[in-house]
């Protein structure tokens, strides 16, 4: 139980466009979702919060307006690059929030050209 | 505020032989500390974690770790390596927020198995 799923799980776009990648719950609901950014050789770090029903937290320093994050059901929440530059080429990792513990979803690979 | 150090940024050891990965911590108040797995490409695995009692905690694929408050330490040992554990390791410590453990990640060891 507690799988969390994430799609796509690479996707390469071009500077400029919009990426939106999905993080779902399969077999249990979760309240809260949480997104992580992690560069190579690097740990993960905390992006934002994501509450069913409400507006994101995000963690000092990400603009809320690049990434977008709506969480619209109890199993689902989306992360959406706006306006995608190679700066935002990275490793995005969601996770879903069950009995305390969080559950990590696989991971989407963004390559911004 | 809470942070963990995990001072080797890489470990080699030999397939068959014993590991231990350390990991230190600084928290005011209780920790809840984790240890996980990322392969490469991958996602986390929890491999164990600590809230309270028995300081030596038992975890899924051979690992155990033991918490020392008087170190703030929380290092993870295996006896025996095998080559498929080859992959990063992330200790960290968790802060309860709205319902759920926040945690705070150190950088990572990255293990390599010889064989």
């Amino acid at each position: 139980g507690a799988v969390v799923s994430q799609h796509p799980s690479r996707v390469i776009c071009k500077s400029g466009t919009s990426v939106k990648i999905e993080c779902r719950s399969l077999d249990f609901q979760a309240t809260t979702m949480f997104w992580y950014r992690q560069f190579p050789k690097q740990s993960l770090m905390l992006m934002a919060t994501s509450n069913e029903g409400s507006k994101a937290t995000y963690e000092q320093g990400v603009e809320k307006d690049k990434f977008l994050i709506n969480h619209a059901s109890l199993t689902l929440s989306t992360l959406t690059v706006t306006s995608a530059h190679p700066e935002d080429s990275s490793f995005y990792i969601c996770s879903a929030s069950l009995d305390y513990e969080q559950y990590f979803g696989p991971g989407t690979r963004l390559t911004v050209t | 505020a809470q942070s963990v150090t995990q001072p080797d940024i890489h470990i080699t050891v030999s397939e068959g032989a014993s590991l231990e990965l350390r990991c230190n911590y600084s928290y005011g108040a209780t920790p809840y500390l984790f240890w996980y797995v990322q392969s490469p490409g991958q996602g986390l695995q929890l491999l164990l974690k600590y809230f309270s009692g028995d300081t030596l905690v038992q975890g899924i694929k051979g690992f155990e770790a033991e918490f020392k408050r008087s170190q703030s330490s929380f290092n993870l040992r295996k006896p025996s390596v095998h080559w498929s554990d080859a992959a990063e390791y992330f200790c960290a410590v968790g802060v309860l927020s709205g319902g759920s453990y926040i945690p705070t990640f150190g950088r990572g060891t990255s293990l390599i198995v010889h064989p």
